[in-house]
């Protein structure tokens, strides 16, 4: 079964406009990761961040994770077209060791 | 760099029908790993290899079979395809020492008919 799951499912925004977007997980976990998938392609990893780690920078992603309500969220500023894609959480429970579990993803939409 | 390469990149199948996806990666990482996408399903672990001889069932390994070859390369096998493995299959690699994520392929686009 899925341990994240992406809230909401799909987001349509307009250039330059921030979108924000949220995973909640089951158990609790080293480390929590995000991925960008471009229609067609391959996983892109985007951002890890640790389980003692409250907040984490990278360019124009911004992501957030309180361990306490098992949740963490995604914000990308000053979207682009460019940033139109799926937007997955990922969870290394503390449990499974050596195995990443997805969620169900967040479509992104920006308008141009 | 390559990176991580699956062969093929598309594939049709007959149900009945066998066949292996290959992938292959250049990063000189110890895990490997086959999921599948299915639509608002997200990546599911059918199969993966923590390091060179060792593998091990994901969440969906029924029907599939796996054979880590060498370092390099991960294989999976559908030995007799059904149309509940019509998916989108990809490969990754990982090198759990740096705290990195995983590194994926592009992809095989797989439907059994």
């Amino acid at each position: 079964s899925q341990q994240g799951e992406e809230d909401p499912q799909a987001l349509s925004i307009q250039e330059g406009e921030n979108a924000t977007m949220n995973c909640s997980y089951k158990t609790s976990i080293n480390n929590l990761q995000w991925y960008r998938q471009n229609s067609g392609r391959g996983l892109v990893h985007l951002i890890l961040i640790r389980s003692n780690e409250r907040e984490k920078h990278s360019g124009r992603l911004r992501v957030t994770l309180d361990t306490s309500k098992k949740s963490s969220s995604l914000l990308i500023t000053a979207s682009r077209a460019a940033d139109t894609a799926s937007y997955f959480c990922a969870t290394f429970p503390s449990e499974y060791g050596n195995k990443l579990v997805f969620g169900a993803g967040t479509i992104l939409r920006v308008k141009s | 760099n390559a990176g991580v390469t699956q062969t093929p990149k598309f594939q049709v199948l007959k149900t009945g029908q066998s066949m292996t996806l290959q992938c292959a990666q250049d990063m000189n990482h110890n895990s490997m790993y086959w999921y599948r996408q299915d639509p608002g399903m997200g990546l599911r672990l059918i199969y993966y290899s923590a390091s060179e001889g060792t593998t091990d069932k994901g969440e969906v390994p029924n029907g599939y079979n796996v054979s880590r070859l060498n370092k390099r390369e991960f294989s999976l096998r559908l030995e007799s395809a059904a149309p509940s493995q019509t998916s989108v299959y990809f490969c990754a690699t990982h090198q759990r020492q740096g705290g990195s994520g995983y590194t994926f392929g592009s992809g095989t686009r797989l439907t059994v008919v």
